[in-house]
């Protein structure tokens, strides 16, 4: 089915571990964004790519790592996971910034 | 610099009407994103101003003053799965910027 996914749904990891949350969209939409969702905050954004091989820095890209080789995988890595990173997160698409962005289920982390 | 403020929470009656206002300071602006996102849910597109005036969609209507900053979501008829969060979002040059929504609960 079309749309966008993010895998896994749920993680529980510890402090210092590597974590790589997925994103794949079959809309083949240009942009991809990463953001993160805490109480008091709202969404904020980690990453964003404007197409394969092109992405930039959000408002929170501190501890975060992205790739972007094919379109419609955008992978968001956490080097190396704080008690901070603990966040709902999730991934959004969409043909171009100023265009509805269309948001993934979410993955909800959890960093002991 | 980018800012944008709403309300924390909202509480309405059924059947009843709220309106559930934005402000927003965005470098670059272009247009104003309203979302809606049910709790453990995700974000779900409302609708979206560029222009000046309201725009009317079902139950649901947007408004938005460019000059002013500001933005309003009419919520018409409510009804108990309305009870959600809002989010208001403006875009700038490349990415949107989200308030931190506003938690509305409907009461019977």
């Amino acid at each position: 089915d079309a749309g966008i996914t993010q895998s896994p749904r749920y993680k529980i990891t510890e402090t210092g571990r590597q974590v790589t949350l997925m994103c794949h969209q079959t809309w083949s939409h240009s942009y991809m964004f990463w953001y993160r969702q805490d109480l008091g905050h709202g969404l904020r954004l980690i990453y964003y790519s404007a197409a394969a091989d092109i992405t930039d820095k959000g408002e929170v890209p501190d501890g975060y790592v992205v790739s972007r080789s094919k379109t419609e995988n955008f992978p968001l890595t956490l080097e190396s996971a704080t008690r901070s990173q603990t966040s709902v997160y999730f991934c959004a698409s969409s043909g171009h910034p100023r265009e509805t962005q269309y948001f993934g289920p979410g993955t909800r982390l959890l960093v002991l | 610099g980018q800012n944008i403020d709403q309300p924390t929470e909202m509480t309405a009656t059924e059947g009843a009407i709220v309106q559930i206002n934005c402000t927003y300071q965005t470098s670059g602006f272009n247009g104003l994103f309203w979302y809606q996102q049910h709790a453990g849910e995700a974000p779900t597109f409302l609708s979206y101003n560029v222009l000046d005036g309201l725009e009317e969609k079902g139950r649901f209507s947007s408004f938005l003053s460019r000059s002013k900053g500001y933005s309003y979501l009419l919520l018409k008829e409510l009804q108990m799965k309305d009870s959600a969060s809002y989010l208001c979002a403006s875009t700038g040059a490349n990415n949107l910027f989200f308030g931190t929504g506003t938690r509305l609960t409907v009461i019977p």
